[in-house]
C-alpha cells in the first residue's frame, strides 16, 4: 500500500528556518517525481515544485525558487521540503504527493500525504 | 489570478447533474498538455479525481466525468450526492511558466 506520511504542525516565528518532511512506503521512491503543495488559509493550491529521488533534480515554481528548498534521501525513503528564513506570509498547510507514472512530469499526483501545518508568526 | 480560471462556486439538488469548466490559454490545455481534477473535502488532502481528461482511478464513481474541448475542460457530476460536497481544483502544465499551475478551485454545493 503506498502511503505518504509527512511530519508534524510546526510553530515559528519570522526569520527561523525549518525543514518538514515526507516519508514514503509502498513504492520503489527513486523512481517517481515527488512534490510539494501550499495551501493557504481559506485558498487554493499552489504548486511549488517537484524532486525525482534517484538523481536529485529538482524544478520550481519561479515564485518559489530561491525561498525553498526541495531534496530527497533516498536512504530514508523521505522528500523534504525547507526554508531558511520563514516568513509569516508562507503560513499554511503544505502538502507532499507522488507523480503517478513515475518519470513522467506531466502525470497526476496520485497519492497525497496528510498535510502539515506551518504557522508564522512573531 | 489563477492561470486556469474556474468558477469559484456551483449547487445544485441531490440527483441532479452539475458541470462546471476550467479554462486555460495556448501554453497550457490549448497546448495539448493533460488536464487533472481533484476533490477536495474540507480539512482534508486532495484526492485524484479525474486524469488525462477523462480517466477515473480506481474507486472513483463513474458519476465523475471529464472531458476537453480546445483551451478548457470541464468537469461533470450525475446524479448529485450529498457526499459530492467539496472544492474541485484542475490541474494542467504550463509551457510558459515550465511547471504545473492549478485552476482557483470550484465549490459544490448540494443543496
Amino acid at each position: 500500500e503506498v502511503q505518504l506520511v509527512q511530519s508534524g504542525p510546526e510553530v515559528k516565528k519570522p526569520g527561523e528556518s525549518l525543514k518538514i518532511s515526507c516519508q514514503v512506503s509502498g513504492y520503489t521512491f527513486s523512481r517517481f517525481w515527488i512534490g510539494w503543495v501550499r495551501q493557504r488559509p481559506g485558498k487554493g493550491l499552489e504548486w511549488m515544485g517537484i524532486v525525482y529521488p534517484g538523481d536529485s533534480e529538482t524544478r520550481y515554481n519561479s515564485s518559489f525558487q530561491g525561498h525553498v528548498t526541495i531534496s530527497a534521501d533516498e536512504s530514508t525513503n523521505t522528500a523534504h521540503l525547507q526554508w531558511s528564513t520563514l516568513r509569516a506570509s508562507d503560513t499554511g498547510i503544505y502538502y507532499c504527493a507522488r507523480h503517478q507514472r513515475g518519470a513522467d512530469v506531466l502525470s497526476p499526483f496520485d497519492f497525497w500525504g496528510q498535510g502539515t501545518l506551518v504557522t508564522v508568526s512573531s | 489570478q489563477s492561470v486556469l480560471t474556474q468558477p469559484p462556486s456551483v449547487s445544485g439538488a441531490p440527483g441532479q447533474r452539475v458541470t462546471f469548466s476550467c479554462t486555460g490559454s495556448s501554453s497550457n490545455i490549448g497546448a495539448g498538455y493533460d488536464v487533472h481534477w481533484y476533490q477536495q473535502v474540507p480539512g482534508t488532502a486532495p484526492k485524484l479525481l479525474i486524469y488525462d481528461y477523462r480517466h477515473r482511478p480506481s474507486g472513483v464513481p463513474d458519476r465523475f466525468s471529464g472531458s476537453k474541448s480546445d483551451t478548457s475542460a470541464s468537469l461533470a457530476i450525475t446524479g448529485l450526492q450529498a457526499e459530492d460536497e467539496a472544492d474541485y481544483y484542475c490541474q494542467s502544465y504550463d509551457s510558459s511558466l515550465n511547471g504545473y499551475v492549478f485552476g482557483g478551485g470550484t465549490k459544490v454545493t448540494v443543496l
